[in-house]
């Protein structure tokens, strides 16, 4: 079964702290990787999208992609209590198949 | 800013019935997908669509499921005789291109099914 996981959390931080997001994955195969948030009732939004290893970064956003150890994270820094929100992380495990969702991380900012 | 359109929000059938959940993908967009969220679970896939026929599909979607592009624009999944397990939050997405070639996936904001 090729599986995407994520801890549960809930994770929580203060206002201003960083946020870290972790996913791994069980497919070597995997070309594509996507973390998408989604809040109470709403549906996925995407925010980053990363395919080759290293680091991504898009405004407080900064994903990273380790192939090796079949890893994937997602660093918000500045934390808001806006970004309060199920974080989900997405891959297209064994390539050109539809995207496989982990089942989310729970983050909570604290004002 | 374009967006992937769903109707209805929100649909109660009794058990048994048939119902249709309506979508208007991204206009230039080529893949289309369903995706189910059982509440309190994981965003489940369905099926993908392209070129006006299924390109894959889950074993969630058994014979009650089908899609239709009736008409160049909508893309519709129905379901022939709804069970109480089939109460979720139903999401339909597009893409420019599959996602092993650089495609996004863009969500609706999704169709509630309550099934009594």
């Amino acid at each position: 079964q090729k599986e995407v996981e994520q801890n549960s959390g809930p994770l929580s931080v203060p206002e201003g702290a960083i946020a870290s997001l972790n996913c791994t994955y069980s497919d070597r195969g995997s070309q594509s990787f996507f973390w998408y948030r989604q809040y109470s009732g709403k549906s996925p939004e995407l925010i980053m999208s990363i395919y080759s290893n290293g680091d991504k970064e898009d405004g407080r956003f900064t994903a990273q992609l380790n192939k090796a150890s079949q890893y994937v994270s997602l660093l918000i820094r500045d934390s808001q209590p806006s970004d309060s929100a199920t974080y989900l992380c997405a891959g297209d495990l064994s390539g050109n198949t539809p995207l496989v969702f982990g089942k989310g991380t729970r983050l909570s900012v604290i004002a | 800013e374009p967006e992937v359109t769903q109707t209805p929000s929100h649909q109660v059938t009794q058990m048994g019935q048939e119902v249709i959940l309506r979508c208007v993908p991204i206009s230039n967009h080529l893949y289309f997908y369903w995706y189910r969220q059982i509440l309190g679970q994981k965003v489940e896939f369905l099926v993908s669509f392209y070129n006006n026929e299924i390109s894959e599909k889950s074993e969630i979607f058994d014979d009650q499921f089908s899609v239709e592009r009736p008409d160049g624009s909508n893309f519709t999944l129905k379901i022939r005789s709804t069970k109480l397990e089939d109460s979720a939050m139903y999401f339909c997405a597009s893409s420019v291109k599959t996602p092993t070639n650089t495609g996004e996936l863009f969500f609706g904001e999704g169709s509630r099914l309550t099934v009594l």
